[in-house]
């Protein structure tokens, strides 16, 4: 069964680096989404991506965050800088289409900012 | 703005009983989704379940199925015969256009 895959599984990095965290969203799906959970807290909503480029995104996503899809399959988010209070677990999710509903998540990604 | 409220921070059972996790949302839209979502301890999010607002009837899925109460905005999940390896958090989620919201999570724990 197809599924959304992220990499890599766990990143450490030093405050004030920049990091690139990737997915490969199901092949034949159009909408994209990241999201973050904070250890202990709910999942939040950062940006959707659709027909390459960003269709909504919430108010964390600031001008530290960017998002790409630089081929037919890749799907990454980019901390330009980042903070300790980025640390947390980023999901990438996919969708098949406007008509579909339902978002299938991949494994995330722990990043850990120190 | 859309809110999920799960007001059970915490339950635990005997493997075999049933259980039932609360959800309520507010919205104002008459179109959209609900889903439960399990998150074991790897931390990855798995679909338990769905049910789109439209339907009247309950979505059932092996032993999940949810009670939907559009009127009171309530949408509860309901595990029969619960196993140890349904320990895990569920998040219930609302989805209108685009992104989900999700609640703050029942950690559910299994005990044998």
């Amino acid at each position: 069964e197809p599924e959304v895959t992220q990499t890599p599984s766990h990143q450490v990095t030093q405050m004030g680096q920049e990091v690139i965290l990737r997915c490969v969203p199901i092949s034949n799906h159009l909408y994209f989404y990241w999201y973050r959970q904070i250890l202990g807290q709910k999942v939040e909503f950062l940006v959707s991506f659709y027909n390459n480029e960003i269709s909504e995104k919430s108010e964390i996503f600031d001008d530290q965050f960017s998002v790409e899809r630089p081929d037919g399959s890749n799907f990454t988010l980019k901390i330009r800088s980042t903070k300790l209070e980025d640390s947390a677990m980023y999901f990438c999710a996919s969708r098949v289409d406007p008509r579909a509903d339902t978002q299938y998540f991949g494994p995330g990604t722990r990043l850990t900012v120190l | 703005a859309q809110t999920v409220t799960q007001s059970q921070p915490e339950m635990s059972v005997q493997e075999a009983e049933t259980v039932t996790l609360s959800c309520t949302y507010d919205t104002s839209e008459n179109n959209y989704y609900l889903f439960w979502y399990k998150q074991p301890p790897s931390r990855q999010m798995i679909l338990v379940i769905r049910q789109e607002a439209y339907k009247q009837q309950n979505a059932t899925e092996n032993r999940f199925s949810v009670n939907f109460q559009k009127a009171a905005k309530s949408f509860s999940l309901k595990i029969s015969d619960s196993q140890l390896g349904d320990t895990a958090m569920y998040f219930c989620a609302f989805k209108g256009a685009q992104k989900l919201v999700f609640g703050q999570g029942t950690r559910l724990t299994i005990n044998p």
